[in-house]
């Protein structure tokens, strides 16, 4: 199994700054990641996701970075805008090929 | 057009009672699943099925019977309805079935339980 975490629950951030989400997972068999976005009232939705045999992801505005050593994943987005804020979760696929999902952490971004 | 749809959006019922849920994918995806999202936004997949057979079946209780009569369908029956099954419940999809290949999943936008 897996057991996913977001270091903080909560982020507040000022609109045009660079945001960054942290999360730890627990297994080191963990061969995929994926970061989603949940605004408020929908379902999850995909952003961006990672391999363990890369270190680094990028997409538009934002970028997945993955330090198996330390099992530690993040995602930075870049020039943060009001659409961004939303509940982030971070997941990884164990070897018993279940997605685990974190708790998630809620990004407010500031006027 | 919506990739994958749940009905009802809400769902308000008596507890004791026998509830389903419906879900719909028009994506041509050969896997979907159930997740239940708590009042902390936990998410905690439930039940994963490929192609009409059950493939991941957590520790859900037996009460909560998943039903795929085809590939993209899956619906969520739930008996003996209670307190603690109040929730949010998604349905997802993905072409893989996370054995190896590219696991995005793409969600529903919810079912919000609540059991009186």
């Amino acid at each position: 199994g897996e057991n996913v975490g977001l270091h903080l629950p909560t982020l507040s951030v000022q609109e045009g700054d660079n945001s960054i989400i942290n999360c730890a997972y627990s297994n080191s068999a963990s061969d995929y990641f994926i970061w989603y976005k949940q605004e408020s009232g929908k379902g999850p939705q995909f952003i961006i996701d990672i391999r363990s045999n890369m270190d680094k992801r990028q997409g538009q505005r934002v970028t997945v970075l993955l330090n198996k050593t330390v099992k530690h994943l993040s995602l930075q987005i870049a020039a943060t805008q009001p659409g961004d804020s939303a509940v982030y979760f971070c997941a990884a696929r164990s070897n018993d090929y279940k997605l685990s999902f974190g708790a998630g952490t809620t990004v407010t971004v500031r006027a | 057009d919506t990739a994958v749809s749940q009905t009802p959006k809400y769902l308000v019922t008596q507890m004791g009672n026998d509830k389903s849920i419906k879900c719909e994918q028009n994506l041509g995806h050969d896997t979907m699943y159930w997740y239940k999202q708590d009042s902390k936004k936990f998410l905690k997949i439930m039940f994963s099925y490929n192609n009409k057979e059950l493939i991941i079946n957590e520790t859900v209780p037996n009460r909560f019977s998943p039903k795929s009569p085809d590939k993209a369908h899956l619906n969520l029956h739930i008996n003996s309805l209670e307190l603690g099954d109040s929730a949010v419940y998604f349905c997802a999809s993905s072409q893989e079935t996370g054995r190896g290949g590219r696991d995005e999943q793409f969600f529903g936008p919810g079912t919000r339980l609540t059991v009186l």
